[in-house]
């Protein structure tokens, strides 16, 4: 079954204490995307990967950071939470099109839900 | 900047109305993406469509439709006789081509009552 995979998907943590939430297609698909989604603001991107070892900031990085070794795995890292990175975190991933990274369709994963204390 | 704005922020209507969700986008861009994602209460995020700046075709798939006006920077959505399984938070995005972002509006919370 075509899916993304996140993993955890739920956390209560404390502030300072480095996590990181991975992520997994198994589509092959070279475009990958972290979004944050908070009350009121949509969804927010933080970061994305075209493909492998190509990384590049969204509109909402500050604090994350994320790699791209695999074309399977997109990790996300909070290197030192704060509780304002308390929220629903989505992974996404989708193919190339002839428009370009990031312009076809999106398969998301079910969500990580982050509580920094 | 890109941006896309979903004035509305919910909407409420009886099962069997017709509904529209409005999505204005800003680009300057010659070449962008459209999309619309719903988001039903348990939370997954389902693809509904995908427009491609130079197709304004209005498409209709089943009790949807779009309507994109490029005149208006707009890409509007609606639901004919609406149902309760249509309760759920709609957003609309922007992509351009080959940049990799991808921008969501707000969100718009439809509720569908019987």
């Amino acid at each position: 079954e075509a899916q993304v995979t996140q993993n955890p998907r739920y956390l209560i943590t404390v502030t300072g204490k480095k996590l990181t939430v991975t992520c997994s297609q198994n589509m092959n698909h070279e475009y990958m995307s972290w979004y944050r989604q908070d009350p009121g603001l949509g969804l927010r991107q933080i970061y994305y990967s075209m493909n492998v070892e190509v990384t590049d900031k969204g509109d909402v990085p500050e604090g994350y950071k994320v790699s791209r070794k695999e074309k399977r795995n997109f990790p996300l890292i909070l290197e030192s939470p704060s509780p304002n990175q308390t929220s629903l975190y989505f992974c996404a991933s989708s193919q190339l099109t002839s428009g370009g990274a990031g312009t076809g369709e999106l398969f998301f994963g079910e969500g990580s839900r982050l509580t920094v204390l | 900047a890109q941006k896309v704005t979903q004035a509305q922020t919910e909407i409420s209507v009886v099962e069997k109305e017709d509904v529209t969700l409005d999505c204005v986008y800003e680009t300057r861009d010659t070449t962008y993406y459209l999309f619309w994602y719903k988001q039903p209460p348990s939370g997954e995020l389902v693809f509904l469509i995908r427009r491609n700046s130079f197709d304004e075709q209005n498409e209709i798939s089943g009790r949807y439709s779009w309507n994109f006006q490029k005149s208006t920077s707009s890409f509007n959505f609606t639901i004919t006789a609406s149902q309760v399984v249509d309760s759920a938070v709609y957003f609309c995005a922007l992509s351009s081509s080959n940049t990799g972002k991808l921008i969501f509006g707000q969100g718009t919370t439809l509720q569908v009552k019987p």
